[in-house]
C-alpha cells in the first residue's frame, strides 16, 4: 500500500513568487492536514481538509490557502512568498473524520525562498 | 492554548543502553498523543498512538505510556541501537473539532556504537 506522496520534493522560489505544493494521501484516507516545519518554530499545524472541506486552520496569514479535490487529493497555495517562508512542509493522511485516527506523514516538500 | 514540551532536547546514549524520552503537554482534554520519528531532512514516521483512554502501547522494544491526568507520556527505547539515532516527537490532538496535532520541538537522540 503506498504512503502519503506529495510533490515536488524541493523547490527554490524567489520573494514574492507563488506556489502550489500537492498532497496524495493514502488510498482511503479521507482527512489531509498541512505543517510548517522550520528550525525555530518547529511544527506548525496549517490546516485540515475532509470531504473538500477545511474543518480546521491554524494562525497563518492568508496568503496561506489549500484546498481538496472529490479523489482526497490536496494542495497547498503560497502567494507572495517572504523569506520566512523558507520551510519544510509536510502533509499528513487518516483514515476517517473520527479524531482518534493515526496520522501518516509524506516526505515533506523542502522550499527555500530566495 | 494546548502546549507540549519534550525533555531532554538532545541525548547522547551508548548502544545498548535502555532509555526515556519525556513528553509533557498542559491541557488534559486531548483525543490521543502520538509519537514520532524524523531523519534529518525526512517526513515523520508514526511509532506509537496512544488514545486518551488507554495507559500504554508497544512495539517491539518502543513502549510507551500516557497519565492524561498529569499531562504526561513517556517513549520507553529498549537495548538502544545507532540506528534508532533520529529525532523523536511527540504530538498530541487536542479535543476541537477536526484532525489537529500539537507537537513538541522533539528530543535528539544519537546513539553511539
Amino acid at each position: 500500500k503506498a504512503g502519503v506522496t506529495q510533490t515536488p520534493r524541493y523547490l527554490i522560489k524567489t520573494r514574492g513568487q507563488q506556489v502550489t505544493l500537492s498532497c496524495s494521501p493514502i488510498s482511503g484516507h479521507r482527512s489531509v492536514s498541512w505543517y510548517q516545519q522550520t528550525p525555530g518554530q518547529g511544527l506548525q499545524f496549517l490546516f485540515e481538509y475532509f470531504s473538500e472541506t477545511q474543518r480546521n486552520k491554524g494562525n497563518f496569514p492568508g496568503r496561506f490557502s489549500g484546498r481538496q479535490f472529490s479523489n482526497s487529493r490536496s494542495e497547498m497555495n503560497v502567494s507572495t512568498l517572504e523569506l520566512g517562508d523558507s520551510a519544510l512542509y509536510l502533509c499528513a493522511s487518516s483514515k476517517e473524520q473520527s479524531s482518534y485516527n493515526e496520522q501518516f506523514f509524506g516526505p515533506g516538500t523542502r522550499l527555500t525562498v530566495l | 492554548k494546548q502546549e507540549v514540551t519534550q525533555i531532554p532536547a538532545a541525548l547522547s546514549v551508548p548502544e545498548g543502553e535502555n532509555l526515556v524520552l519525556n513528553c509533557s503537554f498542559t491541557d488534559s482534554a486531548i483525543y490521543n498523543l502520538q509519537w514520532f520519528r524524523q531523519d534529518p531532512g525526512k517526513g515523520l514516521t508514526s511509532l506509537l498512538l496512544i488514545q486518551s483512554s488507554q495507559r500504554e502501547q508497544t512495539s517491539g522494544r518502543l513502549n510507551a505510556s500516557l497519565d492524561k491526568s498529569s499531562g504526561r507520556s513517556t517513549l520507553y527505547i529498549a537495548a538502544s541501537q545507532p540506528g534508532d539515532s533520529a529525532t523523536y516527537l511527540c504530538a498530541v490532538t487536542p479535543m476541537e473539532y477536526g484532525n489537529k496535532l500539537v507537537f513538541g520541538a522533539g528530543t535528539i537522540l544519537r546513539v553511539k556504537s
